[in-house]
């Protein structure tokens, strides 16, 4: 069975300092990896997602995040954010042969002060 | 274009009673997903239907139980109502054809309050 660890569970993070989540996923089989946010009084949304090819995908708002196969990751990363990237990140994992089910880490509550 | 519709946004019901939750996908997707979030277990998956088949099931007792209308609008019932189903109940759609594309586009959800 797929699992994902989000071991960062509340980040705090002043406005212009570097970002990066932690998502270590356990599975055998090939994977395909998320970021889905989830902003103050807003639905979910993705992020980015990783199929194959460059393991560093580029998402919307500046995000990035980087497969490394060998340690089971998929890390997420932002130079420099903002007030307004407060949220709450999941990272999740699905499988080709299973339809659109993800299972989704525990999730990353990420408050930025201004 | 309109997102994912979900009725009713906020529902108490009491322990032993059932409740529907319905979901209208985004025009043209056809797969509709249904995740249970609470702060303890997180967001796990319920079930995935395609064309009105459910193509997949998560680990949850079987008075969860869903259907898909030909219209690609889903609703998900749940028996028997415990404590433990208080949850918000988020719907996903996906444009998919079939094959998978993990990009799911969610509603706001319905939250569930059991007394």
């Amino acid at each position: 069975a797929q699992s994902v660890s989000q071991h960062n569970h509340h980040v705090i993070l002043s406005e212009a300092a570097s970002l990066e989540l932690g998502c270590n996923y356990s599975y055998g089989g090939t994977v395909n990896l998320f970021w889905y946010v989830q902003y103050p009084g807003q639905h979910l949304q993705l992020l980015l997602k990783y199929f194959s090819g460059d393991p560093l995908v580029k998402g919307i708002k500046g995000f990035e995040a980087e497969f490394i196969k060998s340690k089971f990751s998929f890390n997420l990363r932002k130079p420099s954010v903002q007030w307004s990237d407060t949220a709450e990140y999941f990272c999740a994992v699905g499988d080709n042969n299973a339809g659109n089910m993800l299972t989704f880490g525990g999730g990353t509550r990420l408050m930025v002060k201004p | 274009k309109a997102g994912v519709t979900q009725t009713p946004r906020y529902l108490i019901k009491t322990r032993g009673q059932q409740v529907t939750l319905s979901c209208s996908p985004i025009s043209g997707h056809r797969s509709v997903s249904w995740y249970q979030q609470t702060p303890g277990q997180g967001l796990q998956f319920l079930f995935e239907y395609f064309s009105e088949t459910q193509r997949n099931k998560g680990n949850f007792p079987g008075r969860f139980s869903g259907r898909q209308f030909s219209n690609s609008r889903s609703e998900m019932n749940v028996s028997t109502l415990e404590l433990g189903d208080s949850a918000l109940y988020l719907c996903a759609s996906s444009r998919t054809s079939g094959t998978f594309t993990g990009e799911l586009f969610f509603g706001e959800g319905s939250r569930l309050t059991v007394l």
